[in-house]
């Protein structure tokens, strides 16, 4: 697509539910990233997929989460239970390794409102 | 030390200043620093990169590199009050065969009309 698609934009979910979060990268785009902000944070990287390369999932906060991405395109953020600290507008981003000045595309993001 | 600093501000100037945003980072192994800009409830925005050491300019932003001093600046000259926006320093960490962007938290700066 034109630009990176996130999904839902807004979820409201309960404690201790799982929820699932949508990104769809700009076609062709190989590298996607996960980050999450938290209201007057900065961005805390979570999670990197590049290719067909075994993911960086470093800065995953706990095994509570967890990240997927199917055939090199749509990536799934999955958290489970869900914590109120939790809350947090989860944003995606790609880009293509090609460009020699790569830099970030960011989705609109899902703000994620645990209750 | 954290990766990437920024001056939180706020910063405010009036319409038609010079508006300088600074950032320092912790990584001597990094080669690619970018500006973005995030307009209030609005996901980030990428403005400016460099690579080089030295100035580069681009309307009326300019980005500055120093990798001796591990110091990257961003100016903008006449600001607007559409330049009000928090703006956000991120900076290439290479790990491992990784590349990913860290991003400093960001420094909100006000222009006045």
């Amino acid at each position: 697509g034109a630009g990176v698609s996130q999904s839902p934009s807004n979820k409201v979910t309960e404690k201790g539910k799982d929820v699932e979060l949508r990104c769809d990268p700009i076609s062709g785009h190989t590298a996607l990233y996960w980050y999450r902000q938290s209201l007057g944070q900065g961005l805390e990287f979570l999670i990197y997929f590049q290719g067909n390369s075994a993911p960086d999932k470093s800065g995953l906060p706990s095994d509570r989460f967890s990240a997927e991405r199917t055939g090199g395109s749509v990536s799934t953020l999955t958290i489970q239970r869900t914590q109120q600290e939790d809350s947090a507008v989860y944003l995606c981003a790609s880009s293509s390794r090609e460009r020699a000045n790569y830099g970030y595309t960011f989705g609109s993001g899902t703000r994620l409102t645990v209750v | 030390q954290k990766e990437v600093e920024q001056n939180s501000g706020p910063l405010s100037v009036p319409e038609g200043a010079i508006a300088s945003l600074n950032c320092t980072y912790s990584d001597r192994g990094s080669q690619s620093f970018f500006w973005y800009r995030q307009y209030s409830g609005k996901s980030p925005e990428l403005i400016m990169s460099i690579y080089s050491n030295g100035d580069k300019e681009d309307g009326r932003f300019t980005a500055q590199l120093n990798k001796a001093s591990q110091y990257v600046s961003l100016l903008i000259r006449d600001s607007q009050p559409s330049d009000s926006a928090t703006y956000l320093c991120a900076v290439n960490i290479p790990q491992g065969g990784s590349e990913k962007l860290v991003f400093g938290k960001g420094t909100k700066l006000t222009v006045n009309p």
